[in-house]
């Protein structure tokens, strides 16, 4: 178990809606990643947030957006959905700014139908 | 450049060595990392080395790193069962870029 937590777990949507996916971070780390996984573009970088600010961006569409409150925890609102957002998509988390370690939740599994 | 390439598959015997590859376009990486996914799960950070190094051993994992040719290694002694898995190296680039390989899925033999 890393200390990061994602929810949920699963989200079957359909295209079209707007998704919100949660992070909780590892205690003390003030830095948190998303990532998608698909099988087509592997594992790709979306957006870093640093003590609440957007730190370092990605391959982030702009229907996708993030946040990250003054708690640490963070959200990734996914819109407009289309069948090829259906992935995983992990949080990470470290604990400074800059990125030697990072550690990944269990991910949350998105299907668009 | 952003080209992290991986071989899709390697199959091994339980208590042989594995060795799991990767090469990179880009010289300017600093770290380079290697993480391990078991299925249904995220991904596990196993180890990783500074851009300057030649090679890191940390119990059963031994990384070696090329920067002339751009290749990583990572080497597992003494393979388990419990070692199948995806394997794969990343790349941080300076700004907080990172950067994924395409994954080595590793099946051990018993």
């Amino acid at each position: 178990d890393s200390g990061v937590t994602q929810t949920p777990k699963h989200l079957i949507t359909a295209t079209g809606q707007r998704v919100t996916l949660r992070c909780s971070p590892r205690s003390g780390d003030l830095s948190v990643y998303w990532y998608q996984q698909s099988l087509d573009q592997g594992l790709q970088f979306l957006i870093q947030y640093y003590n609440g600010e957007e730190r370092a961006k990605g391959n982030i569409l702009e229907r996708f957006s993030a946040q990250q409150f003054p708690d640490l925890h963070s959200e990734l609102n996914l819109s407009s959905l289309e069948l090829g957002d259906s992935a995983l998509y992990f949080c990470a988390s470290s604990p400074t700014r800059e990125l030697y370690e990072q550690y990944f939740g269990p991910g949350t599994r998105l299907t668009v139908t | 450049g952003e080209d992290v390439e991986q071989s899709l598959f390697l199959s091994v015997r339980e208590g042989d060595s594995s060795v799991i590859n990767c090469t990179y376009t880009d010289s300017s990486s600093t770290y380079l990392y290697w993480y391990k996914q078991e299925p249904g799960a995220g991904l596990q950070l196993l180890t990783y080395i500074f851009s300057n190094m030649d090679m890191k051993q940390d119990q059963r994992l031994t990384v070696l790193l090329n920067k002339k040719d751009k290749h990583l290694s990572l080497r597992i002694a003494d393979t388990q069962t419990g070692d199948s898995a995806i394997y794969f190296c990343a790349e941080k680039y300076t700004g907080n870029q990172f950067y994924f390989g395409t994954g080595t899925s590793l099946t051990v033999i018993p």
